[in-house]
């Protein structure tokens, strides 16, 4: 069946760096993908999201990249501080529908 | 402030007892979801509804009942609670002119 997984369960990186979190995604037919962002003890909140007729979206700090032939999405942080620390995750949706699959999600740490 | 409200926060459940999670929204949105979030599983949909006065089930649903009597509450009930159902649970909304999710703070249950 379709599923959303991401290739890194932790991903540690240096306070200022840039952070690039993966995802893979197995239906070719998704058609939007969102990036949700998740503190601890908190609900999921939407980063930024792509359709699948584009293959770059930027928003502030963060951009997204979608490779549909390989069926990847990526989620760069730039210049990363203490407070993108959380778990992120990619979801995946289909045409004509509001449900979303989501992957397991990224423990994203940023050392100080 | 906009957004969505679940209740309780936090609940410890015996086994065998019914329980009923509350959410309600204020945005007006036409959809609403229930996940629950389990280590290593990521979200999964357990029951949906597109607009008031309809459900529909996820990849999660036994177990579990819902009712959408109108736009702003969507409970969630769980008839005879078991352990497996100890979780995290997300109610989350979503407007049918949009298509990213407002998530509320969730509610950790566990049954003993």
């Amino acid at each position: 069946g379709e599923s959303v997984g991401l290739h890194l369960p932790t991903l540690s990186v240096q306070e200022g760096d840039n952070s690039i979190i993966n995802c893979a995604y197995s239906n070719s037919a998704s058609d939007y993908f969102i990036w949700y962002k998740q503190e601890s003890g908190k609900g999921p909140q939407f980063i930024i999201d792509i359709r699948s007729n584009m293959d770059k979206r930027q928003g502030q700090r963060v951009t997204v990249l979608l490779n549909k032939t390989v069926k990847h999405l990526s989620l760069q942080i730039a210049a990363t501080q203490p407070g993108d620390s959380a778990v992120y995750f990619c979801a995946e949706s289909f045409s004509g529908t509001y449900k979303y699959i989501f992957g397991t999600g990224t423990r994203l740490k940023v050392l100080a | 402030i906009a957004g969505i409200t679940q209740a309780p926060t936090s609940q410890i459940l015996a086994a065998g007892r019914r329980m009923t999670l509350r959410c309600t929204q204020d945005m007006r949105h036409n959809a609403m979801y229930w996940y629950r979030q389990d280590l290593g599983l990521g979200l999964r949909l357990i029951h949906y509804s597109n607009t008031a006065g309809t459900t529909g089930k996820g990849e999660v649903p036994d177990g579990y009942s819902v009712s959408r009597a109108n736009t702003d509450d969507f409970p969630l009930t769980l008839a005879s609670a078991v352990p497996s159902q100890t979780s995290v649970y997300f109610c989350a909304s979503s407007d049918s002119g949009t298509y990213g999710y407002t998530f509320g703070s969730g509610t950790r249950l566990t049954v003993v």
